[in-house]
């Protein structure tokens, strides 16, 4: 499709697993970010990636959270070791390089039981 | 970017009527972006209104800016059912990062 992927759309884990969210953004945008969004609230930057290489990471809230971006498309959010503070709607969004307006995927809902 | 204040937290109003939302901000900035929230379409760019403009149409969206009171409003005119949705102002300044921080937004809901 044309627009920004994730999968899965929905993820239900237990206390303390890794899991891993997958974000495809649209074809020939080079900026990646990844923002969650816990309910009633406004999505929270955790990453941006600008290419390959994380150009800004100042939103990951600890060590337990890494995202790739190997070939400069597909991005994997990685969480290890998961708490139930994490579960949330983790947003994927893209855009051209120099434009401020980002494109949001559907999301992947996160429930850590 | 910097993070908008909406204003209202919450509006109400009936199909047909217009919704005014507000959006303040902090420091100088070189644009303004309006996002859209709701379950169907997820999150949406709305409207992107530059410094060194004053107003700008979108259909039946109008965005205003004032620059000297730091704020910013957004007008949706013969609201729909289909407008009910979290409305995000996000402002970006002179050298401002890449990365979008949003407030609480507005919520707007439009009853038939």
């Amino acid at each position: 499709g044309a627009g920004v992927s994730q999968t899965p759309s929905n993820k239900v884990t237990e206390k303390g697993k890794y899991v891993e969210l997958r974000c495809d953004p649209i074809s020939g945008h080079t900026a990646l970010y990844w923002y969650r969004q816990s309910l009633g609230q406004g999505p929270e930057f955790l990453i941006y990636f600008q290419g390959t290489g994380a150009a800004d990471d100042s939103g990951l809230p600890n060590d337990r959270f890494f995202a790739v971006r190997p070939e400069g498309s597909v991005s994997t959010l990685k969480i290890q070791r998961t708490e139930r503070g994490d579960s949330a709607v983790y947003l994927c969004a893209s855009s051209l390089q120099g434009f401020n307006e980002q494109f949001f995927g559907p999301g992947t809902r996160l429930t850590v039981l | 970017s910097q993070q908008g204040e909406e204003d209202p937290q919450a509006l109400s109003i009936q199909e047909g009527e217009n919704a005014t939302m507000n959006c303040s901000y902090k420091t100088s900035i070189n644009n303004l972006q309006w996002y859209r929230q709701n379950s169907g379409r997820g999150l949406v760019h709305l409207i992107l209104i530059r410094s060194n403009e004053r107003e700008k149409h979108s259909g039946r969206l109008r965005v205003t800016l004032d620059t000297s009171k730091k704020s910013s409003s957004l007008l949706i005119t013969a609201s729909r059912a289909a407008d009910t949705a979290s409305y995000f102002c996000v402002s970006h300044g002179i050298q401002g990062a890449q990365k979008l921080v949003f407030g609480q937004g507005t919520r707007l809901t439009i009853n038939p």
